[in-house]
């Protein structure tokens, strides 16, 4: 596609509740980022797939967080037993090499919302 | 861990006007590079910087790369109300890894 696209735009859970977030990245973009971002801050980096490999994860906030690239192509992020602390937009980012020269593009994001 | 750091954290500016924002790394920068996010929106890739000392322009924003790759600053010249937004600078270590960001410089532009 022309852009990376993240899905779904918007996600209400009620507190406990398991969601999946997915992350559509441009077409042959190897390395892909996970990033959240809390209202009025800056974005945390989640997790790092090159291609199907997830090479750092050390962002992840818990063991409730669980992140797959199983093809290369698309991501899902996975929030398991959410807390109202995991309110956040969910920012995926892709670049198509692993060095970043050209800058990483970002998806719209998934706005969660634990209530 | 690396932390970045930027000031201000708002900038209220008069249209016409020229500021600057400035980042600070922790640790020493493989490459920074600036991101812009309207409100609502999500990062936008304005630039990266890779060299120590490295100056790049584009158009009315003048971006600069500190000596010692711990620093940066963006520079923008007769601000616009299409100016506005967050500026973020955000730091990478090595080549290809995870980048870590400012918290960002929130510019409001006065007509």
């Amino acid at each position: 596609g022309a852009g990376v696209s993240q899905s779904p735009r918007y996600k209400v859970a009620k507190r406990g509740q398991d969601v999946a977030l997915r992350c559509d990245p441009i077409s042959g973009h190897v390395s892909l980022f996970w990033y959240q971002q809390a209202l009025g801050q800056g974005p945390e980096f989640l997790t790092y797939f090159q291609n199907e490999a997830q090479l750092d994860k050390s962002g992840l906030p818990s063991d409730r967080f669980f992140a797959e690239r199983p093809e290369g192509s698309v991501s899902t992020l996975k929030i398991q037993r959410t807390q109202q602390e995991d309110s956040a937009v969910y920012l995926c980012a892709s670049s198509l090499e692993d060095r970043g020269t050209y800058g990483y593009t970002f998806g719209s994001g998934t706005r969660l919302t634990v209530v | 861990g690396q932390q970045v750091m930027q000031i201000p954290q708002y900038q209220h500016v008069q249209e016409g006007e020229d500021f600057t924002t400035y980042c600070n790394s922790s640790t020493t920068l493989s490459n920074i590079q600036w991101y812009k996010q309207r409100p609502g929106g999500h990062p936008v890739f304005l630039i990266q910087l890779v060299k120590s000392g490295e100056v790049k322009k584009q158009k009315r924003l003048t971006f600069q790369f500190g000596e010692a790759k711990k620093n940066s600053s963006l520079h923008i010249t007769a601000t616009q109300t299409t100016d506005v937004g967050t500026y973020f600078c955000a730091g990478s270590e090595a080549a290809g890894n995870k980048l870590t960001f400012g918290g960002g410089t929130r510019v409001l532009v006065k007509p």
